[in-house]
């Protein structure tokens, strides 16, 4: 079946200015989560949905990070303002979740997002 | 505030070898997860490991997971170029679903 999809792949921006980052997750996954990873580093958590809510969002750096995920499947990662050290891969996952399961992650392909 | 380490950082082992790569966290978890990353791509689920004591295979790859020392292994044996990658530990913060990841272990291996 398909996979985790994310566009765009790449995502060239200029400071300051506002960027949409998408998330198709595996279709029937509740949990999605939303990683940023700078090269050389493991992923670091930003935001984790269950359905529609967002029930951790402790990753998020500051304000200008902000995400979304209305009807409980695709989610929008938003980041206003961009700064350069916002540069990085944006990894989306998403899984099924249950007390005591796997919870095993699928991880999309990525946006690598650069800031100039 | 729970830290994963991994070491070591970086791994360059002739084919046919074996070696091991560990995973440290600092706080108590339940679970444990191993991924791999090629260059430019994504991460690929290896191994979940639930319960101490637990031991997972997969051709030249085992892991396990003793909860009471904090500690995972990763042993290759008998490494393949094949196996080349960047793997990464992740451990979820105790009674969440925030996982935190280690900062990897850059695996060549040399013909």
């Amino acid at each position: 079946g398909a996979g985790v999809s994310q566009t765009p792949s790449n995502k060239v921006t200029e400071k300051g200015k506002y960027v949409e980052l998408r998330c198709d997750p595996i279709s029937g996954h509740t949990a999605l989560y939303w990683y940023r990873q700078s090269l050389g580093q493991g992923p670091e958590f930003l935001i984790y949905f269950q359905g529609t809510g967002a029930a951790d969002d402790s990753g998020l750096p500051n304000d200008r990070f902000f995400a979304v995920r209305p009807e409980g499947s695709v989610s929008t990662l938003k980041i206003q303002r961009t700064e350069r050290g916002d540069s990085a891969v944006y990894l989306c996952a998403s899984s099924l979740t249950w007390p005591g399961g796997y919870n095993e992650q699928f991880f999309g392909p990525g946006t690598r997002l650069t800031v100039l | 505030e729970l830290k994963v380490e991994q070491n070591p950082l970086f791994l360059s082992m002739q084919e046919g070898k074996n070696y091991t790569i560990y995973c440290n966290y600092s706080t108590t978890s339940d679970r444990l997860y191993w991924y791999r990353q090629d260059p430019g791509k994504s991460l690929e689920s290896l191994f979940v490991l639930l319960s101490n004591g637990a031991v997972k295979q997969e051709g030249r790859l085992m892991a396990s997971l003793d909860t009471k020392a904090r500690l995972s292994t990763l042993h290759i044996t008998a490494a393949v170029h094949d196996l080349s990658a960047t793997y990464f530990c992740a451990v979820p913060t105790s009674g969440t679903y925030k996982y935190i990841f280690g900062t990897g272990t850059r695996l060549k291996v040399l013909a």
